[in-house]
């Protein structure tokens, strides 16, 4: 199905090293979300674009996060100088609309480990 | 900080039963609140929302009801399925004009045949 898409399912990479992580929206999508779920707990909110701009980027942990769309569509997060506290999985979700109104479909997320 | 929690951490049920799943809420100025159903290994999956200008809504099977009073959701199941087992979570929404939601810790609801 034409679902949101996020590569790869599992990463497992080394401390310190720098790991990217990517979305494929629902075409059309125009608002993209990045959460992120730590085992046992609801998942938390990283940043938010709407197009190509990252409209809040409030939730990112530190700058060592970093997210970009340039295109309007697909996203790529990027972790730097990953920690073992970075394992978790990391969700993405698309909607047609900003507004609080249009479903929000979440794909099935990038499990991370880092050792 | 403000948060999103959840009273039960599991919640067993046989099939046929009805299920209530409770949820509190901490932001008095949160207006907007979603359900989500998670199975093991995949994203959340929408079931169902609801305004703070309303204090119930229903959906296939399902029924949300919202107390502002006491800052309380609970998310109703009607005839439990072994197909609802999962993890459900509220979220309370947090954004102005956009959805930027916070979760709870989950409830993980376990249906017996």
């Amino acid at each position: 199905g034409a679902g949101v898409s996020q590569t790869p399912s599992n990463k497992v990479t080394e401390k310190g090293k720098y790991v990217e992580l990517r979305c494929d929206p629902i075409s059309g999508h125009t608002a993209l979300y990045w959460y992120r779920q730590s085992l046992g707990q609801g998942p938390e909110f990283l940043i938010y674009f709407q197009g190509t701009g990252a409209a809040d980027d409030s939730g990112l942990p530190n700058d060592r996060f970093f997210a970009v769309r340039p295109e309007g569509s697909v996203s790529t997060l990027k972790i730097q100088r990953t920690e073992r506290g970075d394992s978790a999985v990391y969700l993405c979700a698309s909607s047609s609309d900003r507004t609080l109104n249009t479903e929000a479909f979440f794909g099935q997320g990038t499990r991370l480990t880092v050792v | 900080g403000e948060s999103v929690g959840l009273h039960l951490p599991t919640l067993s049920v046989q099939e046929g039963d009805n299920s209530i799943i409770n949820c509190a809420y901490s932001n008095s100025a949160s207006d907007y609140f979603i359900w989500y159903k998670q199975e093991s290994g995949k994203g959340p999956q929408f079931i169902i929302d609801i305004r703070s200008n309303m204090d119930k809504r229903q959906g296939q099977r399902v029924t949300v009801l919202l107390n502002k009073t006491v800052k309380h959701l609970s998310l109703q199941i009607a005839a439990t399925q072994p197909g609802d087992s999962a993890v459900y979570f509220c979220a309370e929404n947090m954004g102005t004009g956009f959805q930027k939601l916070v979760f709870g810790t989950g409830t993980r609801l376990l249906v017996s045949p």
